[in-house]
């Protein structure tokens, strides 16, 4: 079983519907959760960072973490043709710039 | 935003050569470098951890013989792939950690094609 499990897609929406994008994982040490936005043939960007359980909004995007069930989501609202790329979760024991393992990655295209 | 250069940015090469991959933290100290691998359509695989001046660590499978990696300096580190083969071709990225704050930035990242 991988660390944490995410569906590789692809996910295809219209313009201006809301994703869901979820990760789920194994191991209930893991405190850190991140979700980071990769264009093709590009280094990942960070997104969203959360400590611990709860939800997180910046904009367009909430994340939000469920330790209890060991599940991780971010929201996109409005999505817009320019958020179309991979959406990998990643996660970690120690802190967001320590080692992190990441999700395989979910390919997202958002159609005009 | 703190920025991390990868060189090059692709990269052909024959098989049974060696490749060197450099990044550099331009605007910050990165005491810690990871060095991932990412195959097409997969994620990134952690393949190493260097923290400055001390050996990498390596991932279980990792061959530390074949990708050596260099961490001489808080602005400089290195990934050479010795002896490239065609299973070798993949994406490298590194991921600088800022000594002065908690944060890591990635690298653009190599695209790296053996033939």
């Amino acid at each position: 079983q991988k660390e944490v499990e995410q569906d590789p897609g692809p996910l295809s929406v219209p313009e201006g519907a809301i994703v869901s994008l979820n990760c789920t994982y194994s191991n209930s040490a893991f405190q850190y959760f991140m979700w980071y936005r990769q264009y093709s043939r590009k280094g990942p960007e960070l997104l969203m960072y959360t400590y611990s359980s709860g939800n997180k909004e910046d904009g367009r995007f909430t994340a939000q973490v469920d330790k209890s069930s060991k599940y991780i989501s971010l929201f996109i609202r409005d999505s817009q043709p320019s958020d179309s790329a991979t959406y990998l979760c990643a996660m970690s024991l120690y802190s967001s710039a320590s080692k992190i393992i990441f999700g395989s990655g979910t390919r997202l295209s958002i159609r005009p | 935003g703190a920025v991390v250069s990868q060189h090059p940015s692709w990269v052909i090469c024959k098989s049974g050569t060696s490749v060197k991959i450099e990044c550099r933290s331009l605007d910050f100290q990165a005491t810690t470098m990871f060095w991932y691998r990412q195959f097409p359509k997969q994620s990134l695989m952690l393949m190493a951890t260097s923290n400055e001046g001390s050996k990498a660590t390596y991932e279980q499978g990792v061959e530390k013989d074949k990708f050596l990696i260099n961490h001489a300096s808080l602005t400089l580190s290195t990934l050479t792939v010795t002896s490239a083969h065609p299973e070798d071709s993949s994406f490298y990225i590194c991921r600088a950690r800022d000594r002065g704050s908690t944060e890591a930035f990635f690298g653009q990242g190599t695209r790296l094609t053996v033939v």
